[in-house]
């Protein structure tokens, strides 16, 4: 069975904190994909970053990098000098590879940034 | 601006009524998907459709239809409405039918069954 877990469901951090998501995911297949999504207080879903599962190389771009480590079947997300744009609620999602094989979503983690 | 559009933003109406959500893809995607994003469900797929043809169906109620049409844009039928209804609804539109490919969101349709 495949599942997300997002174990923080609220964090509030003072601006210029860094902050770190944490991701944990189950799957048995060898070959997948995981994902992050922004969502902040407008509503709308915004793509972060695609990984697949042989790509175990960290991601940085700007403030924002990511940390995968399948040893642990995590994929952390950490957010450097946080500010308070950053507030919204991120969500990470894993997908199986193939044909018709649908997101599994994370419930979800809320960021509050505050002044 | 993901490049993927919906309608209406908000839709209000009342519990048995019919309603039909649209969506266009990207230019140039052949997938859509249809998500639904409620408090207490978080975020649910309903169904995928690839070039105009279903590839996968999530937790879709038998009173929600869909269908991609050979322009690609897709509409979300939500019949018998109750209140439980009431949500976010996403779509979403990829370039191919692979579960893998990152997946584009618009920007929802906010639906309130009173």
């Amino acid at each position: 069975a495949q599942k997300v877990t997002q174990a923080q469901t609220e964090i509030s951090v003072v601006e210029k904190e860094d902050v770190t998501l944490d991701c944990v995911y189950e799957t048995r297949d060898t070959t997948y994909y995981l994902f992050w999504y922004k969502q902040p207080p407008s509503g709308e879903l915004v793509f972060l970053i695609r990984r697949n599962s042989f790509d175990e190389q960290n991601e940085i771009s700007g403030r924002y990098s990511w940390n995968f480590q399948k040893s642990t079947s995590s994929f952390n997300f950490t957010i450097t000098a946080s500010q308070v744009v950053d507030s919204a609620v991120y969500f990470c999602a894993l997908v199986n590879a193939g044909n018709n094989r649908k997101l599994i979503w994370g419930l979800g983690t809320s960021l509050a940034v505050n002044p | 601006d993901s490049g993927v559009t919906q309608t209406p933003k908000h839709l209000i109406t009342a519990t048995g009524q019919r309603v039909t959500l649209r969506c266009s893809p990207r230019s140039g995607d052949l997938s859509v998907y249809w998500y639904q994003q409620s408090l207490d469900q978080g975020l649910q797929f309903l169904i995928q459709y690839y070039n105009g043809e279903e590839r996968a169906k999530g937790n879709i109620l038998e009173r929600f239809s869909a269908q991609q049409f050979p322009d690609l844009h897709s509409e979300l039928n939500l019949s018998s409405l109750e209140l439980g209804d009431s949500a976010l609804y996403f779509c979403a539109s990829s370039a191919g039918p692979q579960g893998g490919e990152t997946q584009y969101f618009g920007p929802g349709t906010r639906l309130l069954v009173l």
